[in-house]
């Protein structure tokens, strides 16, 4: 099926950094989501992108659709230690009656 | 709060055993997702169901199966129990799998995280 995979699979920041993460698919996607999971919680949607080239933002994220659609990229300004959690992308596959995720990235921040 | 609502939250029991886990989603949402994430596995897709019928079928194991009700709740069932079953369970809910409404957006519950000894 298809997979999608994120890099970094981890990291580790200083409070007031910025962050870059991205997404990378096998297959041609025309959604992109990034959803957030905190611990201890499900995942909530942070941001959706339903064009090549887009860049949309939510207050001090930032993501992009790629232009090639098999990725996408997302962005933290200026972290803060509540952007400790779990940032998964997603897209819709299976004929768009399923959400496909990707590996993750663990985001920690150290104060 | 993201109006899904899942139960149990903890769930312990033994191999060979039978659960079930129980979602209700948001109002008005008719489509629900079970999705299964264990430590190594990410988020792995189960099965959806759209007004009662199944749409979408994800790994979902023999042992396992799922319904959806006409008050749009919906129970995942778990049988024959094995310590490789131990995960958190989570169901989300949309307005529908396509048309003008559907923007891939799911809402999540909280999850029922099973635990097989």
């Amino acid at each position: 099926g298809q997979q999608l995979n994120q890099s970094p699979q981890s990291m580790f920041i200083q409070e007031g950094e910025d962050v870059s993460m991205n997404c990378t698919s096998s297959s041609i996607f025309n959604t992109w989501l990034w959803y957030k999971q905190d611990p201890g919680e499900g995942p909530v949607l942070l941001i959706a992108l339903y064009k090549a080239g887009e860049l949309t933002s939510n207050g001090r994220l930032t993501a992009q659709f790629g232009i090639t659609r098999k990725d996408s990229f997302l962005n933290i300004s200026a972290s803060i230690p509540s952007d400790v959690g779990i940032y998964f992308c997603a897209g819709p596959t299976g004929g768009g009656n399923k959400l496909t995720f990707g590996t993750g990235t663990q985001l920690k921040v150290e104060l | 709060d993201s109006g899904v609502t899942q139960t149990p939250k903890h769930l312990i029991t033994a191999t060979g055993q039978r659960v079930t886990l129980r979602c209700s989603p948001r109002s008005g949402d008719l489509s629900v997702y079970w999705y299964q994430q264990s430590l190594d596995q990410g988020l792995q897709f189960l099965i959806q169901y759209y007004n009662g019928e199944e749409r979408a079928k994800g790994n979902i194991l023999e042992r396992f199966s799922a319904q959806q009700f006409p008050d749009l709740h919906s129970e995942l069932n778990l049988s024959s129990l094995e310590l490789g079953d131990s995960a958190l369970y989570f169901c989300a809910s949309s307005v529908g799998p396509r048309g003008l409404t559907y923007t891939g957006e799911l809402f999540f519950g909280e999850g029922s995280r099973l635990t097989v000894l």
